[in-house]
């Protein structure tokens, strides 16, 4: 089946540690996402990628980068992680933009 | 601008009986409207979408949402609730192709409690 594919899905890093999310996917889809999700809160999206151009949110920490070496994979690297960084990071892909979007399965990001 | 409201933040029913959930938006723009549900510690499931097609739109698990204009609401409602059904529900607004960035614009979810 076409999926979303998020790895790890639980990472421990220690504070200021850079550490790197990854996603891929097998839809053949134009545009990923990367969104965090706090607990209790609704997801908030960080930045996307159509195709190679990357459409970051204003509100989006310097500390959050993101990279798209092909159509399948999209990385979300995390400089130096503070413990407001803690959360559900969630990919999701979509055919165009904006359009229906596909969700991973999350990674839960955990900082000591 | 386009944003969404869930009315409740949390909602209870017993196992077999009716399920409301319910959203109400705003659009300046024909809208996309979804629902998402998500269980604990897992990603967004698509359960339906509207986009401009048939007002009542039926979903996976026997979930089915109206969309009403003249209310701009989006309830979400399902005949029997089931125990697998205990889980986040978010209702998610986006603007029409070319018609504004194309941003989910998710509503701040409901906790759907079933009882046995």
């Amino acid at each position: 089946d076409a999926m979303v594919i998020q790895n790890p899905r639980y990472q421990v890093t220690q504070f200021g540690k850079p550490v790197t999310l990854s996603c891929s996917q097998t839809l053949n889809h134009n545009v990923m996402y990367w969104y965090q999700q706090k607990s209790s809160q609704a997801p908030k999206l960080l930045f996307h990628y159509y195709d190679k151009d990357f459409n970051n949110e204003a509100d989006t920490p310097d500390n959050f980068q993101s990279r798209r070496p092909n159509t399948s994979f999209c990385f979300l690297d995390i400089r130096s992680p503070g413990l407001g960084d803690a959360a559900m990071y969630l990919c999701a892909t979509s055919r165009t933009h904006p359009g229906e979007q596909f969700f991973g399965p999350g990674t839960r990001l955990t900082v000591l | 601008a386009q944003s969404v409201t869930q009315l409740d933040s949390h909602v209870s029913v017993s196992e077999g009986t009716p399920v409301l959930l319910r959203c109400n938006y705003s659009s300046s723009y024909s809208p996309s409207l979804f629902w998402y549900v998500q269980h604990p510690n897992k990603g967004l499931q698509l359960l339906l979408k509207y986009t401009s097609a048939a007002t009542l739109v039926k979903g996976i698990n026997g979930f089915e949402a109206e969309f009403k204009k003249s209310e701009t609401s989006f309830h979400l409602t399902k005949p029997s609730a089931h125990m697998s059904d205990a889980a986040e529900y978010f209702c998610v607004v986006s603007g029409p192709l070319g018609g504004n960035t194309g941003k989910l614009i998710f509503g701040q979810g409901t906790t759907l409690q079933v009882k046995p």
